[in-house]
């Protein structure tokens, strides 16, 4: 079956930059069409896209924090990375990872990842 | 960028209360439509893809509807289980993956 965990700081300081790796079992990401994806939710907020990474190195960000995101991949470790440079107490959040299957342009986040929580304080 | 409203951002309801809940998109997105369920503590749960397609294990009380700009995500009959908040999330990967500001159920 499809797992995915994220991993990564609990806290960071403000200005610097965050690294996060969802490592993931169940499926390949040289499987044309597949994709994993990131989000994240503040405390009693909604969730936010924030990076999409696609099995053929395509890759989609958010236009809001596009200049502050980098999204990675591993095939042969079952991995992803997320960097986000010069945190700040907003982005304290529960960081998810997510699988995206080929159902074509348009597929929604059918596996989740537990999410971890990252808070920026100094 | 799409933006993706969400009505109610709360209901009360009670169990075999049938509800009701709108996703609004700021453009047409034809059926490029998502809905998930989170609980406290838990990442989200899809249930409904493409506007209206059931996800595989999810009961069939769910049921999603819509095209354009105007969806809903229906609940035919509240089971205790469904209390929880309800994200819609615009699916196309060519615009940014948006998600609704969410709607909680309670109980009444």
């Amino acid at each position: 079956q499809i797992t995915l965990k994220e991993s990564g700081p609990t806290l960071v300081k403000p200005t610097q930059t965050l690294t996060l790796t969802c490592t993931f079992s169940g499926f390949s990401l040289s499987t044309s069409g597949v994709g994993v994806g990131w989000i994240r939710q503040p405390p009693g907020k909604a969730l936010e896209w924030l990076a999409l990474i696609y099995w053929d190195d395509d890759k989609r960000y958010s236009p809001s924090l596009k200049s502050r995101l980098t999204i990675t991949k591993d095939t042969s470790k079952n991995q992803v990375v997320l960097t986000m440079t010069n945190m700040d107490p907003v982005d304290t959040a529960t960081y998810y990872c997510a699988h995206r299957p080929n159902f074509g342009v348009v597929s929604p986040f059918d596996y989740w990842g537990q999410g971890t929580l990252v808070t920026v304080s100094s | 960028d799409i933006q993706m409203t969400q009505s109610p951002s709360s209901v009360s309801a009670s169990v075999g209360d049938r509800v009701t809940i709108t996703c609004r998109a700021s453009q047409g997105i034809s059926s490029w439509l998502a809905w998930y369920q989170q609980k406290p503590g838990k990442a989200p749960k899809l249930l409904i893809f493409t506007a209206s397609s059931l996800q595989s294990g999810v009961p069939s009380r769910f049921s999603g509807s819509g095209s354009g700009t105007d969806f809903t995500l229906t609940i035919s009959s509240l089971q205790p289980e469904d209390f929880a908040t309800y994200y819609c999330q615009q699916a196309n990967s060519f615009l940014a993956l948006t998600f609704g500001g969410g709607t909680k159920v309670e109980i009444k």
